[in-house]
């Protein structure tokens, strides 16, 4: 059975620190990793879809990196806000699956 | 670790047929979501709960409907399944509003 793992599961973390979270997926057939972030009841705001081992997106403090022989990506936030509470979920496909991870839930202390 | 399950994770179903993805969770949460994804697309809401009794449609129209008899269940269902249901549909449960819990998704192809 494939799996898509994140940790750590919950984070809480100081206001103005940086930090950084994990999703581990099957490193065969791989398509395509993306990173959404999960607030309230809406849908999902995408924040970067990864195809190219190596890959590196940024979006204001927020990036990502990919490693897809070794099958991970890793999501980092610099200076924590407030706002930047929410859980982060990323999503592993292949040609022909779809894998969600079970979310990484982050807390930022004021 | 996630008390949050989906059944089937898998299901393949022939047109016409009548379906019910199950979302259970242990956790007592009262709000529950479903969502949808088809392949090269974002996810999206199509389904959310706030309570017993409490249903509300998300921002994708979607055919299927919901019910929440009990806290811990949120079953989703297709009257008569056709080949444009098919899609990946995750169920996810919360407490707080910056904090989700994701079931493993059912992936459903109509035949």
């Amino acid at each position: 059975i494939l799996n898509v793992e994140q940790s750590p599961q919950s984070l809480h973390v100081q206001e103005g620190d940086s930090t950084n979270f994990t999703c581990s997926f099957p490193s065969s057939n791989f398509y395509a990793l993306h990173w959404y972030r999960w607030e309230t009841a809406k849908s999902p705001e995408a924040l970067f879809v990864m195809t190219l081992n190596g890959d590196e997106k940024k979006k204001g403090r927020i990036s990502a990196t990919l490693n897809t022989k070794e099958g991970y990506s890793y999501l980092y936030i610099k200076g924590s806000q407030p706002e930047d509470s929410a859980t982060y979920l990323c999503l592993y496909s292949s040609a022909s699956k779809i894998i969600f991870g079970s979310g990484t839930r982050l807390s930022i202390r004021p | 670790e996630a008390d949050i399950y989906q059944t089937p994770r898998y299901l393949v179903i022939g047109t016409g047929k009548k379906i019910t993805l199950e979302c259970s969770q242990t956790m007592g949460h009262d709000k529950m979501y479903w969502y949808q994804q088809d392949p090269g697309m974002e996810l999206h809401l199509i389904h959310y709960s706030y309570g017993v009794n409490s249903t509300e449609k998300g921002d994708l129209s979607s055919e299927s409907t919901v019910s929440r008899i009990r806290t811990e269940h949120f079953p989703l269902t297709l009257e008569s399944a056709r080949p444009s249901h098919t899609s990946q549909y995750l169920c996810a449960s919360s407490t707080l509003d910056t904090e989700a819990f994701f079931g493993q998704g059912t992936r459903l192809t109509v035949v």
